[in-house]
Formats: C-alpha cells, structure tokens, sequence
C-alpha cells in the first residue's frame, strides 16, 4: 500500500468552477500535511500547510483534513486557467520524513 | 517562504562525463536535503537524503557510486552525476526543510541532457 494516494486525473473543470483534489494516507501518525502546486517543467511550489483536523482558507485555497479518515483535500474556488498545473500532497508521518503522493493533474478550461 | 537555490537550471553534457549540480539555501540553514529526479509526465522520484557532516542515504535503487552527494555546510549540497549517460538525462531537484512542521521548499530543478 502506498503511503500517499492520489487521483492521477487528469481532472478538468470549467473556469469560475470549484477544482476538489483528494488525497489519502496510511500513517495514522502522521502530523503535517502538504499541498505543491506544480507546473509543467517547473519544480514543486508549496501553497498550503494543515497540521489541525478542519479546514484551513488562504485566499481562494481551502485545505481539508480529517485526521480520522486518514483524509486530506484542497478545494480551489474560482479556477483560473492559470491553477492549472499538477498537484501534489505531501504527509509527513514523522520523523523528518516527507511522501509525496503522484500528484493530481489539474486543468482549467477557458 | 524559504528559498532554495540550484545551479546550473540546465546542462548538457557528453556521455561519459561528469556533471555537478549544487543546492543551497539562501535564507536559513539545512542539517539535511533531498535530492529528487522526475522523467516527463512521471512524479516526483527521491533519490537520496543529504546529510551535513555525513554520509548521504540512498533510496534503493540508486547507485550511490554513480550519484555522489556532499553536504559540505549548512547551505550547500551537491549532487555529481558521474560517467552520464544519456538515460540519465532528467530533471534534478533539490529540496531543504525548514520551520517547525518541517515544510519542504524546492529549487527550481536542473534539466540535464547527456548526449
């Protein structure tokens, strides 16, 4: 079992839609949780952090997490064309140690 | 957010030399990094935790003779493909740690091309 899983997508909404991205892990121990954004050929751009089961707004970016579930989601309100790119979630289970999942590939449709 | 550094943002090299491609953190200090490897269209692959002041630990599978890494301070890492081959020919980044969650921050990658 993978300890990060993602929906590789892709996954397409219309601009001005709501983009959800789900991702699950198997480390009930877990503690930090990560969503990148990255965009083709670029490296990884961390844009937002949960630590606390509930949600968590930054800007147009609401993250989710649900300790008990094992679940972790990011909702992007208003899609732009330029959200589009692929996303990826990162849990860190401790011990200074970081797992990325695939990633969930993200496009925006004018 | 913190900020990472890498050099060269791309290279290309002959088959059967060597490259080196540095990481550092500009704005805080890094005991460790990681140095990761993407092909097109795949995720994210960790090659290997660097270490300051100590040996480097290699994911399985990755040749650590071939893929040599130096922590020689707090801010620089270095990643030195040796004998490139063109199947070597990717995508390198480096990431670095910081703040009390241990937040990852990348740089911007190294495209090397061996021909």
């Amino acid at each position: 079992q993978k300890e990060v899983e993602q929906n590789s997508g892709p996954l397409s909404v219309p601009e001005g839609a709501i983009a959800s991205l789900n991702c699950t892990y198997s480390d009930r121990g877990s503690q930090s949780f990560f969503w990148y954004r990255q965009y083709s050929g670029k490296s990884p751009e961390l844009i937002m952090s949960i630590y606390s089961n509930g949600d968590k707004e930054d800007g147009r970016f609401t993250a989710q997490l649900n300790k008990a579930s094992q679940y972790v989601s990011l909702l992007i309100r208003d899609s732009q064309p330029s959200d589009s790119a692929t996303y990826l979630c990162a849990v860190e289970p401790g011990a200074n140690n970081l797992f990325f999942g695939t990633g969930t590939r993200l496009t925006v449709i004018p | 957010g913190a900020v990472v550094s890498q050099h060269p943002s791309w290279v290309i090299c002959k088959s059967g030399t060597s490259v080196k491609i540095e990481c550092r953190s500009l704005d805080f200090q890094a005991t460790t990094m990681f140095w990761y490897r993407q092909f097109p269209k795949q995720s994210l692959m960790l090659m290997a935790t660097s270490n300051e002041g100590s040996k480097a630990t290699y994911e399985q599978g990755v040749e650590k003779d071939k893929f040599l890494i130096n922590h020689a301070s707090l801010t620089l890492s270095t990643l030195t493909v040796t004998s490139a081959h063109p199947e070597d020919s990717s995508f390198y980044i480096c990431s670095a740690p910081t703040g009390l969650h241990y937040e990852q921050y990348f740089g911007p990658g190294t495209r090397l091309t061996v021909t």
